[in-house]
């Protein structure tokens, strides 16, 4: 059974810091997808790794993608306020169509 | 704004009773995704249906069942309810079959009391 781990949980930063947040994930997979939530909000589609090496950058936030450790990580450059909320990492099981979240990182961004 | 249009926005019934919610896709995405998000359980994939036709399966309890319709939106369905079912319920959308999801809903938050 595929399995999806974020560190950390719950991450408290300041205002201009960086930070990373890690994704492991325990089966093969073709996909990974990042998604941010708001509280008591919807699900907001942040990147699309489809690749080993992959690399994304929106922003303050890029994300990437190392296929052979598992592993992704979002990095989070010169933080602001406006970055606050809970990130998800998921992950495509490989010709099951099914998407497997990770627990979520709690990021909270103080001035 | 996603596009996904959930309804109703919140819920509240007792154990034992039976609800739906609705979910419409994206203009122009054919397949629509339930997801449950709680507590404990965290976010969990339910259901993908495509063009009609169920696609995966998650971990979906037998109690609770879907269907999409042929204007593409799609019916939730949630019976003997329990204490444990309250939870956030998602809709998603995505153009096609093997595409995972890019726009959700805003949910229906279901309270169990």
């Amino acid at each position: 059974e595929l399995k999806v781990e974020q560190n950390p949980l719950f991450l408290s930063m300041q205002e201009g810091k960086n930070y990373t947040i890690y994704c492991n994930y325990s089966t093969t997979s073709d996909r990974l997808y990042w998604y941010r939530q708001d509280p008591g909000k919807s699900l907001e589609s942040l990147f699309v790794l489809l690749s080993n090496g992959a690399v994304k950058q929106e922003g303050r936030l890029m994300a990437s993608l190392d296929t052979k450790a598992r592993l992704s990580t979002l990095h989070i450059t010169a933080a602001v306020h406006d970055l606050s909320a809970t990130y998800f990492c998921a992950v495509d099981i490989r010709g099951a169509q099914k998407l497997v979240f990770g627990q979520g990182t709690r990021l909270t961004i103080n001035p | 704004d996603s596009g996904v249009t959930q309804t109703p926005k919140h819920l509240i019934t007792a154990t034992g009773q039976r609800v739906t919610l609705r979910c419409s896709p994206r203009s122009g995405d054919l397949s629509v995704y339930w997801y449950q998000q709680s507590l404990d359980q965290g976010l969990q994939f339910l259901i993908q249906y495509y063009n009609g036709e169920e696609r995966a399966k998650g971990n979906i309890l037998e109690r609770f069942s879907a269907q999409q319709f042929p204007d593409l939106h799609s019916e939730l369905n949630l019976s003997s309810l329990e204490l444990g079912d309250s939870a956030l319920y998602f809709c998603a959308s995505s153009p096609g079959v093997y595409n995972q999801p890019q726009h959700f809903g805003d949910g229906t938050r279901l309270s169990i009391l």
